[in-house]
């Protein structure tokens, strides 16, 4: 079964500076990946998918997030990051055979002023 | 706003009682998906429907159950209620009910308290 792993539990980062969230999955066969970011309170919210084609999926709010097939890895970036952006943020993982949508546990980005 | 709209946003109820969460999925929408969040347990997958029929199932309870209507509103009712069950809980919505490339969008949740 498909699962996906996001190794941070907190990431913390400055304004302005670039960020990172780490995302890595395991699936067999093609995977389709997605990211989610949850505002205290509130739903989770659609940021970006890849499904195939360029490595490099852009998204809302000026996120990004690069397919690295050889890790295994799928990871969201952005490269200046804002105070809004705090909150948690999930990884999520398909394979081609399953329509059951697995998240990763969540990682929380904090961004200081 | 995502378009799918959940009731109540917040419960309190005691334990072993029974309570039904509603769901109106976006406008043109025939798959609903139910998710468990915890802190424990984090998201959960509980169960899927596609108009009006069941989809897949996840890990949802025996006390739990399910139904998506003809008008494709869905409700989750939760009985004999636990402690444990004090959760927040999602609904979402998709188009349609598979393709690995379908994105599911999810509405603000529903609080569920046990005391």
């Amino acid at each position: 079964a498909q699962s996906v792993a996001q190794p941070e539990d907190q990431v913390n980062v400055a304004e302005g500076n670039p960020l990172t969230v780490k995302c890595t999955y395991s699936v067999s066969g093609n995977p389709y990946l997605f990211w989610y970011v949850q505002y205290p309170n509130r739903g989770l919210q659609f940021l970006l998918k890849y499904i195939t084609g360029d490595n490099l999926v852009k998204g809302s709010y000026g996120f990004e997030a690069e397919f690295n097939k050889s890790q295994t890895s799928f990871h969201l970036k952005k490269p200046s990051a804002l105070v809004s952006d705090s909150a948690l943020y999930f990884c999520a993982v398909r394979d081609g055979n399953n329509n059951d949508m697995r998240f990763g546990a969540g990682t929380r980005l904090t961004v200081k002023p | 706003d995502s378009g799918v709209t959940q009731t109540p946003k917040h419960l309190i109820t005691a334990t072993g009682q029974r309570v039904t969460l509603r769901c109106s999925p976006r406008s043109g929408d025939l798959s609903v998906y139910w998710y468990q969040q915890s802190l424990d347990q984090g998201l959960q997958f509980l169960i899927q429907y596609y108009n009006g029929e069941e989809r897949a199932k996840g890990n949802i309870l025996e006390r739990f159950s399910a139904q998506q209507f003809p008008d494709l509103h869905s409700e989750l009712n939760l009985s004999s209620l636990e402690l444990g069950d004090s959760a927040l809980y999602f609904c979402a919505s998709s188009v349609v009910a598979t393709g690995s490339g379908n994105t599911i969008y999810f509405g603000e949740g529903s609080w569920l308290t046990v005391v």
